[in-house]
Parts: structure tokens; sequence; C-alpha cells
């Protein structure tokens, strides 16, 4: 399995009060990812990283920022929780395979958040 | 219209049962598709790609069809082990272009 660590594992929180996630690889893979997945959505991309201190917004990125500062880390910060992101935040990385997809995604054990 | 539409399920078989599930996609520009297995509260993990036309794997074969904008997934001599979630993942191009389908729960009963 590939090696990422998402911590914590479970949070709860209280509405407008700051939260970050954590996302750890060992791989040295390029790009990295925070998805969400809730009941009868697919999984839907936050924010993504092509390498360090370099990241683009996906397709739900509102109320959500990000920092890679090193390789091996990715932060997901919620500035002031909602309700609305209450939600199972998975991680994943992928390598630069010199394509443009890195469509083989290797993903983290994932963290539940429940904002109340 | 969703861009990706995948019946939830559950479907439930039998071991040793054959079994089928589609996933429509709207975007005709997708390239390549994917499925992957999700388990209960799990994280997902790649089953399969498919660039062409299909792909088979052991007990798994997957099929598209881009007249129809459909690609299925067909699982033969189903185990318990089978029994996961499986999310319809097609990739129209750049990094962040991989639109994940709600999935399809299938429960595999002895």
């Amino acid at each position: 399995d590939a090696g990422i660590t998402q911590s914590p594992r479970h949070k709860v929180t209280e509405t407008g009060t700051p939260v970050t996630l954590r996302c750890h690889q060992t791989e040295n893979h390029r790009y990295m990812y925070w998805y969400r997945q809730d009941p009868g959505h697919g999984l839907r991309l936050i924010h993504y990283s092509y390498g360090v201190k370099d990241t683009d917004k996906g397709e739900v990125s509102d109320g959500y920022s990000v920092s890679r500062s090193k390789t091996e880390d990715f932060l997901l910060t919620l500035e002031s929780a909602t309700s609305s992101q209450t939600s199972v935040y998975f991680c994943a990385i992928s390598e630069d395979r010199g394509l443009s997809t890195n469509e083989k995604l290797f993903f983290g054990s994932g963290t539940q958040l429940s904002v109340l | 219209r969703k861009e990706v539409e995948q019946d939830p399920g559950p479907f439930n078989v039998p071991e040793g049962a054959t079994v089928a599930f589609n996933c429509t996609y709207s975007n005709s520009a997708s390239q390549s598709f994917f499925w992957y297995r999700q388990d209960c509260r799990k994280e997902p993990k790649l089953l399969m790609s498919v660039y062409s036309s299909g792909n088979e794997d052991g007990r798994f074969t997957a099929q598209l069809n881009r007249a129809s904008q459909y690609i299925s997934l067909l699982i033969r001599d189903s185990k318990l082990s089978d029994s996961a979630t499986y999310l319809c993942v097609p990739w129209s191009g750049g990094y962040n272009k991989l639109i994940f389908g709600a999935g399809t729960r299938l429960a595999v009963h002895p």
C-alpha cells in the first residue's frame, strides 16, 4: 500500500472554528489532492497540488484553503467550519508519469469530520 | 444531467453469480475510464483502467460503448469479498478532470 497518512482520522468541531487536516506521504509523488465524499455524491475535488507551493482549486473549493510547503505534506484548512462541511475527506497522491493524466490515484484512509 | 450516473443499488447476488453494472457519462470528450472499488468506510482503490473498447482482468470485464456513452463492469463468479461499492470514473483530460460517480453497491451473499 502507498504510504499516505491522514490526520486526524476523526474530528468533531463546532461551527465557526478553524480546522486543519493533514496529509503526509512517503512516496515522493508530485501530485496531491483533497477530495470530500458525501452520501449520494461521488468524490468531489476540493484542491490539488502539482508541486511544492503550487496549488489550484477544484470543483468545490469555497471555504477551503490548502498549503504545500514540502513535497510530503499537503494541508487542508477550513478557516471557519460550517455544518455543510461535515463530510469524509480523502487525500490522494499520484506520480508524475509524464502524461497529462494521473488517473492512478492512491488514497489515504480518510478523515471523518463532523461540524456541529 | 449529472456528469456520471450510476445505479446506487444495492445489487444483492449469491456467490458464483454474474453481475453487471452500467455507468453513463455525459461528456463525449471523455477519453479514458476507470473503475475504483471502495469497501465500506475505506478508501477507494483502483480496480481497472479502460483506454479503448474494453479491458479484462480475471473475473472482471469492462466494456465501453462510446456511441451510447456508457461503460459497464461485469463480474463473473462473484465472491463474498467482491462486496463493495464500485465507482465509475471518466477522464476527459487534465490533472483535475477525474469525475467520480457516486458508486454502485454490490452485496454478495452465501
